[in-house]
């Protein structure tokens, strides 16, 4: 059973830093690109960051570029997010969410862009 | 970066009606596009790929359209637990966004 559990959340000033991890099990974890996702409060739901089953390749949303860092432990089976300068606006919970696989009459794939599993959460809340 | 507007803000259905949710992408994604369900204190899950095929074991009342621009998630007949939020995603050039959102609410 794939599992991702999602940790390392909390109440952090403007300006600080946090590191996020997520566990992940259930599956081969270094064949799989994995994403942070983020949602505000009461907000919808917001992209933030990506990296390949390797850790070679990274993508950053615009409104984290140059603060956050995505990494990976594939020996861990672990997902990290570094964050640097926190800012109000980064207060959500943050949930990492593994690439999309999926199987057709020709054979399985995985879509690193869709997200077929998630963790449960972690609340980061940047506040003076 | 593609900006995802989803219409209506909030449905209000009855159990065994027909829901129709709009997604418009402000320049073309082609195909590519997910449609995923949300419930209170629950994380999102995925529905609907590449704009009409359905992910592993969600129901056939499910349903997706569309290509370009224009985009639909149909819930053909509502079950009471389809009531929540739907969000639509594209994945363009790794600058993946997400719709703002439509409530599906009794």
């Amino acid at each position: 059973e794939v599992q991702l559990l999602d940790s390392g959340g909390g109440l952090v000033q403007p300006g600080g830093s946090l590191r996020l991890s997520c566990a992940a099990s259930g599956f081969t974890f270094d064949s799989y690109a994995m994403s942070w996702v983020r949602q505000a409060p009461g907000k919808g739901l917001e992209w933030v960051s990506a990296i390949s089953g390797s850790g070679g390749s990274t993508h950053y949303a615009d409104s984290v570029k140059g603060r956050f860092t995505i990494s990976r432990d594939n020996s861990k089976n672990t997902l990290y997010l570094q964050m640097n300068s926190l800012r109000a606006e980064d207060t959500a919970l943050y949930y990492c969410a593994k690439g999309f696989r999926y199987c057709d009459s020709s054979g399985c794939y995985v879509h690193p862009y869709y997200f077929d599993y998630w963790g449960q959460g972690t609340l980061v809340t940047v506040s003076s | 970066e593609i900006v995802l507007t989803q219409s209506p803000a909030t449905l209000s259905l009855s159990p065994g009606e027909r829901a129709t949710l709009s997604c418009r992408a402000s320049q073309s994604v082609t195909n590519s596009l997910a449609w995923y369900q949300q419930k209170p204190g629950l994380a999102p899950r995925l529905l609907i790929y590449d704009a009409s095929n359905r992910a592993a074991d969600i129901p056939a009342r499910f349903s997706g359209s569309g290509s370009g621009t224009d985009f639909t998630l149909t819930i053909s007949s509502l079950e009471p637990e389809d009531f929540a939020v739907y969000y639509c995603q594209q994945r363009s050039n790794w600058k993946l966004t997400f719709g703002g959102g439509t409530k599906v609410e009794i």
